[in-house]
């Protein structure tokens, strides 16, 4: 069964701090990893997607890693703001008609001044 | 900036009694989707939707369940008689053909009582 975990589940910082999110999961076939930004009662929004050839993946503070071999990435916020309070889902793509999305949990992160 | 809609933001109904869903894709897109999220748990795949036809669906998009695209606009979800446990958000996404990223609408939360 295609599953996608995430630790840790919720997290704290300090404004300004760096803090680096984990997902592993088990999808097969492997399309494609996302992860996901989503605020409370909102609709995910994409931060990245990257494919089993890219290894690392950066979009302003995030930047996202890929190990295709262990099946684990990883989302590095930088100078977190208090805007950066949100979940962070990683969000794994299987090769099949369809295009179907697995969810991991998510992490709830907070940034607090 | 292009954005998949969705209608109602919120909608309470009874046990028991149908509802419709509401989506506008994003014009260009032709693979649509139907996720839903229980409060504090995962996003769950319900159905991906392509070329007027159900692509792929998941255990829970049982015989309650339906998908339609009246016309060339919109993309509908019907509850045929919910039940409490259908309370959730629900979110529609929608991918332009050939490429990976998904856009998803802000959600409808349904509440059943």
């Amino acid at each position: 069964k295609n599953q996608v975990e995430q630790s840790p589940q919720s997290l704290i910082i300090l404004e300004g701090k760096n803090c680096t999110l984990q997902c592993n999961y088990t999808v097969s076939p492997f399309s494609n990893l996302r992860w996901y930004k989503q605020d409370t009662g909102r609709g995910p929004v994409s931060l990245t997607i990257m494919t089993f050839s890219e290894n690392t993946k950066s979009n302003g503070r995030y930047t996202a890693t890929l190990d295709a071999d262990t099946k684990q990435s990883s989302l590095h916020i930088t100078a977190s703001q208090l805007s950066d309070s949100a979940s962070y889902i990683c969000v794994v793509s299987a090769q099949r008609a369809g295009n179907m999305l697995t969810f991991g949990g998510g992490t709830r992160l907070m940034v607090k001044p | 900036e292009p954005e998949v809609t969705q209608t109602p933001s919120h909608q309470v109904t009874q046990m028991g009694q149908e509802v419709i869903l509401r989506c506008v894709p994003i014009s260009n897109h032709l693979y649509f989707y139907w996720y839903r999220q229980i409060l504090g748990q995962k996003v769950e795949f319900l159905v991906s939707f392509y070329n007027n036809e159900i692509s792929e669906k998941s255990e829970i998009f049982d015989d309650q369940f339906s998908v339609e695209r009246p016309d060339g606009s919109n993309f509908t979800l019907k509850i045929r008689s919910t039940k409490l446990e259908d309370s959730a958000m629900y979110f529609c996404a929608s991918t332009e053909t050939g490429k990976t990223e998904a856009f998803f609408g802000q959600g409808t939360r349904l509440t059943v009582v």
